[in-house]
């Protein structure tokens, strides 16, 4: 079985500019949640789907929004990119809202320039 | 809120060795879950093994154990049997399950970085 895909896995975006990234999860799994990860720190998290209703918010600008799709995969949007904004983005995955397991994707490398 | 502390930066083990990464946390929280991961330099975390408050046996996965003392708030990861390909970023998260600020998210440790000696 396929794990926790994403895409693109690495891209480079100039200051002002939107990204969109994407992640399905593992099949199965109703819940989504994504991550930044800043090189030298731990994940931070983002947000949190499940059956498609947001869950959770982290302590992130509004610049920062996403949704869950009707086959539960996930776009996180980026608008108005800053410098700070460069770093591993992660998507996770688990069956239900509070999984034992939660299987995270290998991240989209964002840089901005 | 919750915070987790990982207190080694780095460590070092020779192959076929113990080494114990340890983890402290801090939660107002009754109920929660304590996970750990492995991330190589290839960026992917990978989920190793999972402890919920109420457990009361310490959880195994193969070659990994958690060693879960509660009044103490930690959650020491050991792995046995060191392998070279053990080498990697250890993260120590928690999550909260049962409301809360934190229910639902993972609140993750700055990490430990181990090297495994051949």
């Amino acid at each position: 079985d396929a794990g926790v895909t994403q895409s693109p896995t690495h891209l480079i975006k100039t200051r002002g500019q939107h990204v969109t990234l994407r992640c399905s999860p593992i099949s199965g799994h109703k819940s989504v949640s994504w991550y930044q990860q800043v090189l030298g720190q731990g994940p931070q998290f983002i947000f949190q789907y499940y059956e498609k209703e947001e869950r959770g918010r982290g302590n992130f600008p509004d610049r920062f929004s996403a949704r869950q799709f009707p086959n539960y995969s996930s776009e996180l949007n980026v608008n108005a990119l800053l410098l700070g904004d460069s770093a591993l983005y992660l998507c996770a995955s688990s069956f239900g809202h509070l999984g034992n397991t939660i299987y995270f994707g290998e991240g989209s490398w964002l840089t901005v320039v | 809120a919750q915070k987790i502390t990982q207190t080694q930066p780095g460590m070092f083990v020779q192959e076929k060795e113990a080494v114990t990464l340890d983890c402290t946390y801090d939660t107002s929280d009754q109920s929660y879950g304590l996970f750990w991961y492995k991330q190589p330099s290839s960026g992917e975390m990978i989920f190793l093994i999972y402890q919920g408050s109420y457990d009361e046996q310490n959880a195994t996965e193969g070659r990994y154990s958690l060693n879960f003392q509660k009044a103490r708030k930690s959650a020491n990861l050991v792995i046995s049997a060191s392998q070279l390909g053990d080498s990697a970023m250890y993260f120590c998260a928690m999550r909260a399950n049962a409301g809360g600020t934190s229910y639902g998210k993972l609140t993750f440790g700055q990490g430990t970085i181990l090297t495994v000696h051949p």
